[in-house]
């Protein structure tokens, strides 16, 4: 079963522009987390944010989260190519486990 | 500190035939997970393990996948007999206790002609 689902499933803007990814889930949870996979590789820890917060950075990623909507989202502002991935959100179910979404594919054109 | 190390790469079967896959997850961490990733879609957690034991295998299809990890350290993902659906990409990942996110292996991507 997943829990989050990614909306867009594929995004394509120009280098510079900023990239909002939205993720929306169905049960109450304690944290929400988003990972990036670049094409054949593993998956990558970006960003985690917990349900009593509700806005998050990290570099260039902002993360908010509205547990009222069960919703999250991630901003990438200035885009670079190395940015061009997939982008997962993943909710706890349970003590230790996680469920991804279906994933935004992310393009950055040159 | 190494990453979570998976092999082989990569793995071209006939269906019926067995298979399997190794993982050696970063030192120290006791939970490990093997999903399985279907091109376009997310990661679906097989199974879960906590040092050498089950935590969760609620999604392993029991009658082809077999999972182990015998010394609590590396582990192995088998299938048997393999069927064309099982083509995908299989990640393993861990974590420590109290840690932010899941350290994740490239994977091997298995297709089954």
């Amino acid at each position: 079963s997943q829990q989050g689902e990614e909306d867009p499933q594929a995004l394509s803007i120009q280098e510079g522009e900023n990239a909002t990814m939205n993720c929306s889930y169905k049960t109450s949870i304690n944290n929400l987390q988003w990972y990036r996979q670049n094409s054949g590789r593993g998956l990558v820890h970006l960003i985690l944010i917990r349900s009593n917060e509700r806005e998050k950075h990290s570099g260039r990623l902002r993360v908010t989260l509205d547990t009222s909507k069960k919703s999250s989202s991630l901003l990438i502002t200035a885009s670079r190519a190395a940015d061009t991935a997939s982008y997962f959100c993943a909710t706890d179910e349970g003590a230790s486990k996680i469920i991804f979404g279906s994933g935004t594919r992310l393009s950055i054109r040159p | 500190e190494a990453g979570v190390a998976q092999s082989p790469r990569y793995k071209i079967i006939e269906k019926r035939q067995s298979v399997a896959f190794w993982c050696n997850p970063i030192s120290g961490h006791a939970t490990l997970y093997w999903y399985q990733q279907i091109l376009g879609q997310g990661p679906k957690l097989l199974i879960q393990f906590q040092n050498n034991g089950v935590v969760d295998d609620s999604q392993l299809p029991k009658d082809r996948f077999s999972a182990e990890r015998l010394k609590g350290v590396d582990s192995t993902l088998k299938i048997q007999p393999a069927k064309l659906e099982d083509s995908a990409v299989y990640l393993c990942a861990s974590s420590a206790p109290g840690a932010v996110g899941y350290t994740f292996g490239s994977g091997t991507r298995l297709t089954v002609v």
